[in-house]
């Protein structure tokens, strides 16, 4: 069956660091991937869009990169700061379905 | 833009009772999504519509639960009867036919049900 795991459940790094999130996914052929930043009482909220002939993509201090034969995205976040703690989501976009990982919890300590 | 607007924030019921979750897409959407998130299960598709039309139901976890869209701009999730297992935030989501295009979620309801 179709999975998608998010390595960490969750991750603790100290401020100005770069943060790497995983996103690992089996019998699935995805067209896109996306990833998602979800704050506590709040919906998910879109951060970036990466294509299966993408192998990266920026955004700021935001960093997507995409790899269809490993099966693997990896999600940086470049001089982390204490705003950016939420929980991070990947989603993954084929045919017909829409599947989201279980979210890495992300602590930015000052 | 006002966003993806759900009703009600917070319900609390008992089991046994009817629940009945609302949603407004975004103006000019053509798909809407209900999700269910839970610690244990994370975000789970429930059913989308596109056009107002359902496409996959296959989430929907049993009959007690149906949706509908009645028009464009609005969505109903029905829970009928409601149990302690359906307590979860739910959520709803809407996005353009691009392919690919984000969804853009409501900020859910959260369900107590005791």
């Amino acid at each position: 069956s179709q999975k998608i795991e998010q390595n960490s459940e969750a991750l603790n790094i100290q401020e100005g660091k770069t943060a790497t999130l995983t996103c690992n996914y089996t019998n699935y052929s995805p067209a896109y991937l996306q990833w998602y930043r979800q704050d506590p009482g709040r919906g998910p909220v879109f951060l970036l869009l990466i294509r299966e002939n993408e192998k990266e993509k920026r955004k700021e201090r935001l960093k997507v990169t995409f790899d269809t034969t490993l099966k693997q995205s990896l999600f940086h976040i470049t001089a982390s700061q204490p705003a950016d703690s939420a929980t991070y989501l990947c989603a993954l976009f084929g045919a017909s379905k829409i599947i989201f990982g279980s979210g890495t919890r992300l602590s930015i300590r000052p | 833009d006002a966003g993806v607007i759900q009703s009600p924030r917070h319900e609390v019921t008992e089991m046994g009772q009817e629940v009945t979750l609302r949603c407004k897409p975004i103006s000019g959407h053509d798909y809407l999504f209900w999700y269910r998130q839970t610690m244990m299960r994370g975000l789970e598709l429930l059913i989308y519509f596109n056009n107002n039309v359902p496409i996959d139901d296959s989430g929907m976890p049993e009959d007690r639960f149906s949706a509908k869209m009645p028009n464009a701009s609005f969505s109903t999730l029905k829970i009928q009867p409601s149990e302690p297992r359906d307590s979860a935030v739910y959520f709803c989501a809407s996005s353009s036919r691009t392919a690919g295009s984000p969804l853009h979620f409501g900020n859910g309801t959260r369900l107590t049900v005791t």
